[in-house]
């Protein structure tokens, strides 16, 4: 079956790093998403990855390694507003998204 | 401003009752979504469209059913709701089905009694 996994909480504290990690098994990769959901908003879409290697955003960056089924998101500089969950997906072999159940943030000053 | 709109944004149901929920979007996608997301088990796809004219099923497509008209509309019907579909309804789109960057609603909040 075709599974992907997060933590479901993590803490950490403003102006600090944060990584989170997330691990798939699926038929077939076309691409790794991150995505930031506030509580009681929708999903946004913040990182792609489809090579291996280190894509960086500001403040976030997000890794792929493709032969471990490995990505982690890399939050820096921590601001209170990043409280959020933090999904991460996956695009199978026939472009379906499959979803991780996300890693809620919790941000303390 | 471009996006998708979703309407109801929350209601309360009866079991027994048919519901639809509506979703628009005016960023010309081709390809649509529903989902539904339940806490600790993250987003389900329930159905899609690659383009207008289709649909097809997602991991949890029973108890509901989907139309494509038209490229902006995607209508998701519950025909008879159970409390098991109590949850929060999020439509979404993508320029095409091969993207995994896809634009979301606000979500819509059902509460089935």
């Amino acid at each position: 079956g075709q599974n992907i996994d997060q933590p479901t909480e993590m803490t950490a504290t403003e102006g600090a790093i944060v990584q989170i990690n997330c691990t798939y098994q699926t038929s077939g990769f076309n691409g790794l998403f991150w995505y930031q959901q506030h509580a009681g908003e929708a999903p946004t879409f913040l990182s792609y990855n489809v090579l291996d290697g280190l894509e960086e955003k500001g403040r976030f960056s997000s890794f792929l390694s493709r032969s471990k089924g490995y990505s982690y998101l890399l939050l820096k500089e921590l601001q209170m507003k990043d409280s959020a969950s933090y999904l991460c997906a996956v695009t199978d072999s026939n472009y379906q998204l499959i979803w991780g159940a996300g890693t809620k943030l919790i941000i303390k000053p | 401003i471009a996006g998708i709109t979703q309407a109801p944004t929350s209601q309360i149901l009866a079991a027994g009752r048919r519901m639809t929920l509506r979703c628009t979007q005016d960023m010309r996608h081709n390809a649509m979504y529903w989902y539904r997301q339940d806490l600790g088990l993250g987003l389900r796809l329930i159905h899609y469209s690659n383009t207008a004219g289709t649909t097809g099923k997602g991991e949890v497509p029973d108890g509901y059913s989907v139309s494509r008209a038209n490229t902006d509309d995607f209508p998701l019907t519950l025909a008879s709701a159970v409390p098991s579909q109590t949850s929060v309804y999020f439509c979404a789109s993508s320029p095409d089905r091969s993207t995994g960057e896809l634009f979301f609603g606000e979500g819509s909040r059902l509460t089935v009694l």
